[in-house]
């Protein structure tokens, strides 16, 4: 069966600082995978979505980026975070025909 | 375009109440619309899905039919319980692109 990682589970970092969050998918190949947030109490906001490596669509201009090294990888990152970047970033996954998308715990991060 | 319109939360039940969250939705094509639950500090699970107008979907004693007459797909318990508590949200994917479309969210809190 399919399972979807992410890490760290909780990260508190100051503004400035960088960011790196992982997420990871076992069990599938050639997947779709996208980037959401959600700041606290609100819906969920695409940031980036791939259909293969190397491969980034972003939704929203923002001073974060997304990367795919590898087929089941996809990492979200950021020079110098922002207060307003603060939320709860969840990965996701699709098959490559994109019919059901299936998210990964979380990571939820604050900016201080 | 796309998109999805859920009713606006906070809901709260006594348990054993009938729960009903209504949802519909614009999209071109023809869609496949899901409902994704959220327990605090978790990640989106698949709830239901229905893929063609008519299907109902259904799983733990929730329901959504496909409407297509009326584009809508409300979600329905006839006895909630506590462990129901948790953030609902309708989706829609138009199977024309890689994209899903969500609904902005509805808390549901069951009071024993």
């Amino acid at each position: 069966s399919q399972t979807i990682h992410q890490w760290p589970a909780t990260l508190v970092q100051p503004v400035g600082s960088p960011l790196s969050l992982e997420c990871t998918v076992e069990g599938t190949s050639n997947p779709n995978l996208y980037w959401y947030r959600q700041a606290a109490g609100r819906g969920l906001q695409l940031l980036f979505y791939s259909v293969g490596i190397g491969q980034i669509s972003s939704e929203v201009p923002q001073n974060l980026s997304a990367s795919r090294p590898q087929d089941r990888q996809f990492i979200l990152s950021s020079k110098k975070l922002l207060l307003s970047d603060s939320g709860f970033y969840l990965c996701a996954w699709s098959g490559s025909m994109g019919e059901t998308q299936y998210f990964g715990p979380g990571t939820r991060l604050l900016v201080l | 375009g796309n998109s999805v319109t859920q009713m606006e939360g906070p809901v709260t039940l006594s348990e054993e109440a009938f729960l009903t969250i209504n949802c519909t939705y614009t999209a071109t094509g023809y869609p496949s619309l899901f409902w994704y639950v959220q327990y605090p500090g978790e990640g989106l699970q698949l709830l239901l899905k229905a893929t063609k107008a008519d299907d109902k979907g259904s799983n733990k004693g929730f329901e959504a039919t496909y409407r297509k007459e009326t584009t809508s797909f409300h979600l329905e318990k006839g006895s909630v319980q506590v462990s129901d508590s948790a953030v609902y949200f309708c989706a829609l994917n138009s199977n024309t692109g890689n994209q899903f479309y969500f609904g902005t969210g509805t808390s549901l809190t069951v009071i024993p």
